[in-house]
């Protein structure tokens, strides 16, 4: 049963970087599936970030691309999301995730709550 | 880039009721590419539906998805009081890559 987790700081500075990592247990990142970030606006909507898979290939959403990174570390078999430059627009429950376009997201963190705050 | 609208916004039924919602795409999108998701509050989303009609590993058959081209439906058979949720659907778009989701309908108890 794989299971992800999310982890990193709660409260990020505006225009600083805010930085997640989502550990993997249970299944393998270099085995394959898209590994991807999604958040979610208090009270509001889904919006996903961006995805990678294992080999480092990524697409991010255009309306964020010029702000995101996302990265894998197979060894630890973690994967990563920075986004730069943050206001108080970031603020929202972020949700690592994993999932093929065939396939749908079939597997879910717990989401960690992002506020964006001096 | 695709648009993904679903309606109704709120959907008030009565457990025992069918309930029927909507995904409409502001252009053709792959049906192998369509997917459903149910979210309750404090809760991570859970795939319901994929390929527009196929259940995800251990959801109740009473959840059936259909649907082409830039009209979805998500239909709950036979409406359960855990079914209660709001729910969202999501394509995956080629050109360029990537995923949109709807706005969410969320299904309230009469």
């Amino acid at each position: 049963q794989v299971q992800l987790q999310e982890s990193g700081p709660g409260l990020v500075k505006p225009s600083e970087t805010l930085s997640l990592t989502c550990t993997v247990s249970g299944y393998s990142i270099s085995s394959g599936y898209y590994w991807g970030w999604i958040r979610q606006p208090p009270g509001k909507g889904l919006e996903w970030i961006g995805s990678i898979y294992h080999s480092g290939s990524t697409y991010y959403n255009p309306s964020l691309k010029s702000r995101v990174t996302i990265s894998v570390d197979t060894s630890k078999n973690q994967f990563s999301l920075k986004l730069t430059s943050v206001t108080a627009a970031d603020r929202a429950v972020y949700y690592c995730a994993r999932g093929t376009s065939a396939t749908g997201t079939d597997a879910w963190g717990q989401g960690t709550l992002v506020t964006v705050s001096s | 880039e695709i648009v993904l609208t679903q309606s109704p916004g709120t959907l008030s039924l009565s457990p025992g009721e069918r309930a029927t919602l909507s995904c409409r795409a502001s252009q053709s999108v792959s049906s192998s590419y369509l997917a459903w998701y149910q979210q309750k509050p404090g809760q991570a989303p859970r795939l319901l539906i994929y390929g527009a009609s196929s259940r995800a590993t251990g959801i109740p058959d009473r959840f059936s998805g259909s649907g082409s081209g830039t009209d979805f439906t998500l239909t709950i058979s036979r409406l359960e009081p855990e079914d209660f949720a709001v729910y969202y659907c999501q394509q995956f778009g080629t050109s360029p890559p990537g995923y949109t989701f709807g706005q969410g309908t969320k299904l309230e108890i009469k």
